[in-house]
């Protein structure tokens, strides 16, 4: 069965460094998704990309995140200059179809800034 | 902008026995998506199971069945015979149906705190 693969399971880095986390999503998948779940806490939406562009993003998604695809099946997540709290972990997540599909997720890179 | 709550932060259930799992929504759209997705210890995300808002009959996956009462705003999760492979944390959650951001709608998952089942053999 066909599934969303991340890479890095885990990464550690210091703080001020940059992280790119990155995500194989399945392969006739034309939606891609980065969320976060803070240890403990909810997951939450950072970005949507579709057609090689960012569709939708949230208020987390500052200027220190940026998300590529590029060469076709990769689909990353950078992070500029790491602070402590984005330490988490971080779900990609694809969808065929943005209707009437659901999402699939990968199994996620846990995140930990020092 | 919509809203998911799940009351309970855990429940306990024995093996075998059925329980129910809680989630209210709040939202001003007319059309959406809602989602139960299991995240065990291993911690990734499995959806498992989804229900139209436009469909008045509630889905049914194997052990997994839902009530969706959309009047009430209310999408329990029910599972029938427990099995120790059950215990993860369950996330309800919500999708608009109306289209992406440059239709003026969302295409965001929005996710409940969690609840974390515990099946006890």
């Amino acid at each position: 069965e066909p599934e969303v693969t991340q890479t890095p399971s885990h990464q550690v880095t210091q703080m001020g460094q940059e992280v790119i986390l990155r995500c194989v999503p399945i392969s006739n998948h034309l939606y891609f998704y980065w969320y976060r779940q803070i240890l403990g806490q909810k997951v939450e939406f950072l970005v949507s990309f579709y057609n090689n562009e960012i569709s939708e993003k949230s208020e987390i998604f500052d200027d220190q995140f940026s998300v590529e695809r590029p060469d076709g099946s990769n689909f990353t997540l950078k992070i500029r200059s790491t602070k402590l709290e984005d330490s988490a972990m971080y779900f990609c997540a694809s969808n065929r179809g943005r209707m009437n599909t659901e999402a699939f997720f990968g199994q996620g890179t846990r995140l930990t800034v020092v | 902008a919509q809203t998911v709550t799940q009351s309970q932060p855990e429940m306990s259930v024995q093996e075998a026995e059925t329980v129910t799992l809680s989630c209210t929504y709040d939202t001003s759209e007319s059309d959406y998506y809602l989602f139960w997705y299991k995240q065990p210890p291993s911690r990734q995300m499995i959806l498992v199971i989804r229900q139209e808002a436009y469909k008045q009959q509630n889905a049914t996956e194997n052990r997994f069945s839902v009530n969706f009462q959309k009047a009430a705003k209310s999408f329990s999760l029910k599972i029938s015979d427990s099995q120790l492979g059950d215990a993860a944390m369950y996330f309800c959650a919500y999708r608009s149906a109306n289209g992406g951001a440059a239709q003026g709608g969302s295409e965001k998952l929005v996710f409940g705190k969690g609840m974390k089942l515990t099946v006890n053999p």
